[in-house]
């Protein structure tokens, strides 16, 4: 199965930060990579599919980019909302594989 | 709206059978992967398998020899069956959908809300 390895697993940060959150693949997969918010006692919620593209409702103060085995996940201004823990999933091949999760804090 | 909900018992014996539903409303359960995914207390996600809506299937190595899943494209409904379970199979289970753009696999863009399965005696 591929691996996928975020960092950092944590990080603080305050409104209106630019935060980024990388996630690499222990082998290529294109651009099949898809971000996830998960807040507590919640469901994932689709952020970003095919690396980059946005998923419809999503604000675009989130973005992503990469390919290969290199994605970032960036918020431009982070808000009160977004205080979450973040996913990256690979849907290159089965069996589809998470992240390990970035939780991120307020500062 | 396409909506999902899981459902089910929330305590299970060990060495026994962990049953689920997911009921999809809004929507049909034609032409869509459907995915069960489910997250240990305080840990990460972990994808289970699929099931298409025609009934073709496929599992995580990882459990494939404990896992069935099942449709009912009359009911538009889902089932998850996980054999043999233990405390390591306590985890909140979601169910989702999965878009695929040209082949498997996809992204999960709708999630049910989830449910605790504890495995406790």
């Amino acid at each position: 199965a591929i691996q996928m390895t975020q960092s950092p697993s944590s990080l603080s940060a305050s409104v209106g930060d630019r935060v980024t959150i990388t996630c690499r693949a222990s082998q290529g997969i294109r651009n099949d990579l898809g971000w996830y918010q998960q807040k507590p006692g919640k469901a994932p919620k689709l952020l970003i599919y095919a690396a980059s593209s946005l998923q419809s409702g999503v604000p675009s103060r989130f973005s992503g980019s990469g390919s290969g085995t290199d994605f970032t996940l960036t918020i431009s201004s982070l808000q009160p909302e977004d205080f979450a823990t973040y996913y990256c999933l690979q849907d290159y091949n089965y069996p589809q594989t998470f992240g390990q999760g970035t939780k991120v804090e307020i500062k | 709206q396409v909506q999902l909900q899981e459902s089910g018992p929330g305590l299970v014996k060990p060495s026994e059978t962990l049953s689920l539903t997911c009921t999809v409303s809004g929507g049909s359960i034609s032409s869509y992967y459907w995915s069960w995914i489910r997250q240990p207390p305080g840990k990460g996600l972990e994808w289970i398998g699929y099931i298409y809506y025609s009934g073709s299937t496929n599992y995580n190595p990882s459990l494939k020899s404990r896992v069935t899943i099942s449709v009912d494209t009359s009911k538009n409904q889902f089932s998850l069956k996980l054999s043999s379970v233990t405390a390591a199979d306590t985890a909140v289970y979601y169910c989702a959908r999965e878009v695929v753009t040209l082949v498997p696999p996809g992204y999960f863009d709708y999630w049910g809300q989830g449910t605790l399965v504890t495995v406790s005696s």
